[in-house]
């Protein structure tokens, strides 16, 4: 079956500082993948997709680029904010609708 | 347009007792998603409603969950008799009829069996 595996949490990392959250993936197929975030007492947000192989998702500074080869779609932002403090969960979704999930990483920013 | 409401917000019961969810989904959202989050791990996805048809619920735990969509608008899942493994974070999120649509998510219901 499908799984994601993302790193184990939490981050902490001062502000400016440049964020990396690892995601590997398991799939038949050709998965759809996505990262969503979770701030503090706010339900799921998507912040970035990608549907295919070599394409880059993007949104408020993140990045992430779905490597086929590898297996891969990491999460990267060249300077986290404060406001980035959240969960950030790697998912997945194939051939039916429902999506899985990797277990979630909490960063911390500090000032 | 509003999202996806869920309620309650919190919800602390005692082992054995019955607890129901709420969850209404964005209005013309034919697809409604269960998924939780225990003690922290992964998000796991429990059951799929295509308006009031339960198109998917292989991930449904066991038979003390039960889930409704009655009319193809909002849904319940109740918990009956409650676990102590219960305990975690409920997700709904809907999203259009077909295709790789984009799910929204609620808030969460906030789960605690003592």
């Amino acid at each position: 079956g499908n799984s994601v595996t993302q790193m184990e949490g939490p981050v902490t990392l001062s502000e400016e500082a440049f964020l990396t959250i690892n995601c590997t993936y398991t799939a038949t197929g050709y998965p759809s993948l996505f990262w969503y975030v979770q701030y503090p007492g706010e339900g799921l947000q998507l912040l970035l997709k990608a549907t295919k192989a070599d394409d880059k998702g993007s949104n408020k500074g993140f990045e992430a680029t779905y490597r086929k080869e590898t297996t891969s779609f990491h999460l990267e932002k060249g300077s986290v904010q404060v406001s980035d403090s959240a969960v950030y969960f790697c998912a997945l979704r194939g051939g039916y609708q429902k999506v899985t999930f990797g277990t979630g990483t909490k960063l911390q920013v500090i000032p | 347009e509003a999202g996806v409401t869920q309620f309650p917000s919190h919800s602390v019961i005692e082992k054995g007792q019955t607890v129901t969810l709420r969850c209404d989904p964005i209005s013309g959202h034919d697809n409604l998603y269960w998924y939780r989050r225990v003690m922290g791990k992964e998000i796991k996805f429990l059951l799929h409603f295509v308006k009031e048809s339960k198109q998917d619920e292989s991930g449904m735990p066991n038979n003390r969950f039960l889930a409704e969509r009655t009319g193809g608008t909002y849904s319940t899942l109740k918990v009956q008799p409650a676990e102590l493994e219960d305990s975690g974070v409920y997700f709904c999120a809907s999203s259009r009829s077909s295709g790789h649509n984009e799910q929204f998510f609620g808030p969460g219901t906030r789960l605690t069996v003592l």
